[in-house]
């Protein structure tokens, strides 16, 4: 079956570049989640999308922006990246039919700063 | 955040069980979820409660008391593979989005 997408699978940057990373939620999948999740932390719920449109916005910085696409893959944005933002990033998507309540998520991204 | 509280670590022996108990902020809450994550990989869901009572699957059973603002995962027949962290999340009305909690670190010792 398919799953969530996420590229790149492991990225490195350094303090002050940018960065983009990319999911792809499973086919008929409408809503779209990022979190952030720190080294030995719980994730930590960025931003959603639910047919393009943002549905909530959590912990997000201002320096991050994020959207999502006609085809329902989603982007997101990281400016003037700093040492802090070193994490595991996850992309997961669920169908907003509520008889599908399960949040899928991808392999995760790992963004390192240095 | 949902103040989710479960404890950081448990220790089991191959073969028997293990409960991880995970407490939450009842206003506002919608249903609750489970989570088992291998160090640097995906959370993979493992269970959703939205009633009170007890969900069985196969080895794993979870269980919700809404009133008491608490749930339960229950392992049993410990396997190896089992160690991992589980993460208890909460799902609040209006939102969909998840507040986890800081996770529990399962050990299976042989």
């Amino acid at each position: 079956a398919a799953g969530v997408i996420q590229s790149p699978r492991h990225l490195i940057k350094e303090k002050r570049e940018t960065a983009t990373l990319k999911c792809y939620p499973i086919p008929r999948h409408d809503t779209v989640y990022w979190y952030q999740q720190g080294p030995g932390q719980d994730p930590q719920f960025l931003i959603s999308f639910y047919e393009k449109m943002q549905s909530d916005k959590g912990s997000i910085p201002d320096r991050f922006s994020a959207q999502q696409f006609s085809d329902y893959h989603s982007e997101l944005n990281m400016s003037s990246l700093e040492l802090g933002d070193s994490a595991l990033y996850f992309c997961a998507s669920s169908p907003r039919d509520r008889d599908s309540y399960e949040q899928y998520f991808g392999p995760g991204t790992r963004l390192t700063v240095t | 955040g949902q103040n989710i509280d479960q404890p950081t670590e448990m220790t089991a022996t191959e073969g028997a069980i293990v409960q991880i108990n995970c407490t939450y902020q009842t206003s506002g809450f919608n249903g609750l979820f489970w989570y088992q994550q291998h160090a640097g990989e995906a959370p993979t869901f493992l269970s959703y409660n939205v009633l009170d009572g007890l969900e069985e699957k196969g080895r794993f059973s979870s269980f919700l008391s809404r009133s008491k603002g608490y749930s339960y995962l229950l392992l049993k027949e410990l396997q190896m593979k089992d160690s991992a962290s589980y993460l208890c999340a909460a799902e609040m009305n209006g939102d969909y989005k998840l507040s986890f909690g800081a996770g529990t670190t399962v050990t299976v010792r042989a």
